[in-house]
């Protein structure tokens, strides 16, 4: 059973507006959640993080929002840039386990 | 949903000795795998991609001597780190895809801690 859930497996969006991407859990013994940025024939490249301790960790155009009693976790990039365009991978940690969603596709028109 | 087995999630080993590490699609067949290795806070270092039936492809700096990669079937990849050292410690991650060369649809394991004393 999937512990950590991307039910979107792709998204568009316009140049310049605000990239929105969900991951859902159910483990609320998860302490630390990840997101990951991924292109063709690239590993995934580690993006922004936050622990389970906050609710809010920004990092230039990237905000990770954490809802811990919804056990919901987003990643909004804002301006959506051409080169965003990529698979995002959430990711949740118990301390010596990962589990991840299986991605969702963003494009970014320009 | 798909799901991918990883194990062990933990393992001890000393230094010189040799560990494989499973990766078992368990509800689709897997052409392609991923094995990963993880650093703490860091990206995921892609280390090889394995095709069912044929030899893996390693990145550039990754041993395939040391890192033995094998994909026997659809459902089963195995890694084995030969001859491991402390530096070997760290955690590796595998990913399969039912649609190779897909942008998403890549479902990994969970992981295993391995530490090399």
């Amino acid at each position: 059973d999937q512990q950590v859930k991307q039910n979107s497996p792709s998204l568009s969006v316009q140049e310049g507006r605000i990239s929105i991407l969900n991951c859902d859990y159910t483990n609320s013994m998860f302490d630390y959640f990840l997101w990951y940025k991924k292109y063709p024939a690239e590993g995934p490249t580690f993006l922004i993080s936050i622990s389970s301790i906050k609710d809010k960790n920004e990092d230039g155009r990237f905000t990770v929002f954490l809802n811990k009693s919804a056990k919901h976790l987003s990643l909004h990039i804002v301006p959506s840039q051409p080169g965003d365009s990529a698979v995002y991978f959430c990711a949740a940690s118990t301390g010596n386990q990962f589990y991840f969603g299986t991605g969702t596709s963003l494009t970014v028109i320009p | 949903g798909a799901v991918v087995s990883q194990h062990p999630s933990r393992v001890i080993c000393k230094s010189g000795t040799s560990v494989k590490i499973e990766c078992r699609s368990l509800d689709f067949q897997a052409t392609t795998m991923f094995w990963y290795r993880q650093f703490p806070k860091q990206s995921l270092m892609l280390m090889a991609t394995s095709n069912e039936g044929s030899k893996a492809t390693y990145e550039q700096g990754v041993e395939k001597d040391k890192f033995l990669i094998n994909h026997a079937s659809l459902t089963l990849s195995t890694l084995t780190v030969t001859s491991a050292h402390p530096e070997d410690s760290s955690f590796y991650i595998c990913s399969a895809s039912a649609a190779p060369g897909g942008g998403y649809g890549y479902t990994f394991g969970s992981g295993t801690r391995l530490t090399v004393v």
